[in-house]
């Protein structure tokens, strides 16, 4: 079955440093999404890349969807201690009905 | 507005009981999920109903069932608890596959 996987899984940074976390798909997307999980919360969604080559910003988060529709990535530019949490990318194959999530990546920020 | 509502929000059991996990939308969504979280793993889906009236197994079934009950609820049944079911589970409904997932606040059990 379809897998997605996100790398690193656990990041550590300095406040002000940058981040950037990559999710890779084993089958093409039509389209992937990205969440956010606060500690002891739920994934709440942050933007949705539809077409190949895509990016979109969002104050400091820049995300990318792949040419070829199978990777993406966010980056996070002077990280901030509000942006902790653990980011999700998830992704969706033809014209199924769910998403298949990746495994996250942790932020750690700290001043 | 209360968007996607859990119950209950914490429970504890003995493996072997069974137990409903309820979840209900006020927002008009068709579809509804129900994902489990384990600790610093990603949502793994377990069951979901595309619309009202179906239901498709996803990647973790075994163990549970689910019911659509109308447009607004979808509950998710544990029929015999075991120890491996311990785990943080949230329910997501959408509008539409190309529209976000929204969650409610998850459903913390622990199974002794």
């Amino acid at each position: 079955g379809q897998q997605v996987m996100q790398i690193p899984q656990y990041q550590h940074v300095q406040e002000g440093e940058d981040f950037t976390t990559y999710c890779n798909s084993s089958t093409t997307l039509s389209n992937i999404q990205w969440y956010k999980q606060r500690p002891g919360g739920h994934p709440v969604f942050l933007i949705q890349l539809v077409k190949s080559g895509e990016v979109k910003k969002q104050k400091r988060l820049t995300f990318q969807f792949g040419e070829a529709k199978k990777n993406s990535s966010l980056h996070i530019t002077a990280t901030q201690t509000t942006d902790v949490g653990t980011y999700f990318c998830a992704g969706r194959a033809g014209t199924a009905s769910k998403l298949t999530f990746g495994t996250g990546t942790r932020l750690q920020v700290t001043l | 507005n209360a968007g996607v509502t859990q119950t209950p929000k914490f429970q504890v059991l003995k493996t072997g009981q069974s137990m409903t996990l309820q979840c209900a939308q006020d927002m008009n969504h068709n579809s509804m999920y129900w994902y489990r979280q384990d600790p610093g793993m990603g949502l793994r889906l377990i069951y979901y109903s595309a619309s009202e009236g179906t239901t498709d197994k996803g990647e973790v079934p075994n163990g549970y069932n689910v019911s659509r009950l109308n447009k607004r609820e979808f509950s998710l049944r544990l029929e015999s608890a075991a120890p491996s079911q311990t785990s943080v589970y949230f329910c997501a409904s959408t509008g539409g596959a190309d529209q976000p997932q929204h969650f409610g606040d998850g459903t913390r059990l622990s199974i002794l």
